[in-house]
């Protein structure tokens, strides 16, 4: 069974600023497929960015990028010039592309951003 | 854009009480999930479907059971509602290995 870990339960930072969010998997599987979903306040979760495990290069949308180091099964969440509206709770999730894609999520990690 | 609706925001039912959570999509997905959220432990999956009338267990199922009798409706039913079930679900779909969730039920069992 696959296994999600997010060290980092709460995280804040200054608007305008960079922060990274953590993610650890465990799997013996070779294709599967990682992802960060959001969850602002209140609202839906929504996809953030989506890494193939088959691909090297590091996936990128807008101010968002992975850094994925599939050897050590470490798939990190950059988020540059942090917004107020990236306050949210993020969540990494695996999955395998078979099984009508079951996906494993992690505990979460609640992030605010300061004004 | 895709759209994913829970029948209720908040519901509070008494234990004991047979407890239904509808789920409607309108994208024509073929797979649907039933998650519970709880704090400090993440999502849960409970059930997923991959078809009409087609259904497996997902990690947590105990207690529960679901319905799919159209592909775009998913139920979840709580047949004795118990204090532990009190929680957030959350309702998806997925295509493309992206999945769509829904706004969320928050039931509170007394």
């Amino acid at each position: 069974a696959q296994t999600v870990t997010q060290s980092q339960p709460e995280m804040s930072v200054q608007e305008a600023e960079t922060v990274t969010l953590s993610c650890t998997y465990d799997t013996s599987e070779s294709n599967y497929y990682l992802f960060w979903y959001k969850q602002p306040p209140s609202r839906q979760m929504i996809l953030v960015i989506r890494q193939e495990a088959y691909k090297q290069q590091n996936a990128t949308e807008n101010r968002f990028s992975v850094n994925f180091q599939k050897a050590a099964k470490s798939f990190s969440l950059k988020i540059s010039d942090s917004q107020l509206g990236d306050t949210a709770m993020y969540f990494c999730a695996f999955m395998k592309p078979a099984n009508a894609g079951k996906s494993t999520f992690g505990d979460g990690t609640t992030l605010t951003v300061k004004p | 854009d895709v759209k994913v609706t829970q029948s209720s925001r908040y519901l509070v039912k008494r234990t004991g009480e047979k407890v239904f959570l509808e789920c409607v999509q309108d994208m024509d997905h073929e797979n649907m999930f039933w998650y519970r959220q709880d704090p400090g432990l993440g999502l849960r999956l409970i059930y997923f479907s991959y078809d009409v009338k087609m259904k497996e267990k997902g990690d947590i199922p105990e207690g529960y059971s679901v319905s799919r009798e159209k592909k775009e409706r998913f139920s979840l039913i709580l047949e004795s509602a118990s204090t532990n079930q009190t929680s957030m679900y959350l309702c998806a779909s997925r295509y493309n290995y992206e999945q769509y969730f829904g706004p969320g039920t928050r039931l509170t069992v007394t």
